[in-house]
C-alpha cells in the first residue's frame, strides 16, 4: 500500500480566516513533504519534515505553518493567506531513514486552495 | 545543484501510436532519475525510477525509460498509447548524496487522440 490521504479535496477561503491542511499515511514513513504547485507548473518544495523535526523550510512565508503531530500525520495551518495562495497543495511522503538516504516520495491526491 | 529539461510542453499522438517524451538533466553530483504522471485534478504518481542496474527500467502502465549517462537522459516511451494516457508527464532527479529534494522538469503534457 504507497496511499497518502489528504483532505479537504477543495478548500475555498477568505484572507482573514485560519484553516488547515491534513495529510496522513500509514505506511510507516518517516519523511514528509508539503509542496505547492500552480497550474501548468512543477510542483515547488515548501517543506519537509524527517523524523518529525522540520529540516527544509523553502523560505515559505509565515502565513503558512507546518506541524507534524506524529510519525503518520502531517498538517499545514493557512492564516491570513493572499489571492495568489491559491495552487494545488501535495503532500508526500519516503522512508528516508536519514536524510542521507535518498529514496522514493510517494504523493497524495492534493488539496485544491482557492483563496478569495 | 540540478536542473531538468523537458523540452517539449506538449506532445499530441493517435492512440495505438508509439510516444517517446523526453528528459534531460544537468547535475554535478550523481543522480536518481524518476518519472511521475499527473492525471487531471489529481496528485503525481510513479510511473518508474532509476536507482541503479540495469539502464532500462520498467514501470506501470506500459511504460519504460532508458537512463544514458552519457547524454545525461532519461527518455520516457510506451510502444502504444492509450486514450486514457492523457495526463501530464513530470521527469525529477534527486542527489545520491541524499538530501531528499527532487527537482522537478516543467513537464510535458500527453495528449492522445483517436
Amino acid at each position: 500500500d504507497t496511499e497518502v490521504t489528504q483532505t479537504p479535496k477543495h478548500l475555498v477561503m477568505g484572507m482573514t480566516n485560519k484553516k488547515s491542511l491534513k495529510c496522513e499515511q500509514h505506511m510507516g514513513h518517516r519523511a514528509m513533504y508539503w509542496y505547492k504547485q500552480k497550474a501548468k507548473k512543477p510542483p515547488e518544495l515548501m517543506f519537509v519534515y524527517s523524523y518529525e523535526k522540520l529540516s527544509i523550510n523553502e523560505s515559505v512565508p509565515s502565513r503558512f505553518s507546518p506541524e507534524c503531530p506524529n510519525s503518520s500525520l502531517l498538517n499545514l495551518h493557512l492564516h491570513a493567506l493572499q489571492p495568489e495562495d491559491s495552487a494545488l497543495y501535495l503532500c508526500a511522503s519516503s522512508q528516508a531513514a536519514t536524510l542521507a538516504d535518498t529514496d522514493t516520495q510517494y504523493f497524495g491526491p492534493g488539496t485544491r486552495l482557492t483563496v478569495l | 545543484a540540478q536542473s531538468v529539461t523537458q523540452l517539449d510542453s506538449q506532445v499530441p499522438v493517435f492512440e495505438e501510436a508509439p510516444v517517446e517524451l523526453r528528459c534531460n538533466y544537468s547535475s554535478s553530483v550523481s543522480v536518481y532519475l524518476f518519472w511521475y504522471v499527473q492525471y487531471p485534478n489529481q496528485g503525481l504518481q510513479l510511473l518508474l525510477k532509476y536507482l541503479s542496474g540495469s539502464t532500462l527500467v520498467k514501470g506501470i502502465n506500459g511504460f519504460e525509460a532508458e537512463f544514458n549517462k552519457s547524454q545525461t537522459s532519461f527518455h520516457l516511451r510506451k510502444p502504444s498509447v492509450h486514450i486514457s494516457d492523457t495526463a501530464e508527464y513530470f521527469c525529477a532527479v534527486s542527489p545520491t548524496g541524499g538530501g531528499n529534494k527532487l527537482t522537478f522538469g516543467t513537464g510535458t503534457q500527453l495528449k492522445v487522440e483517436l
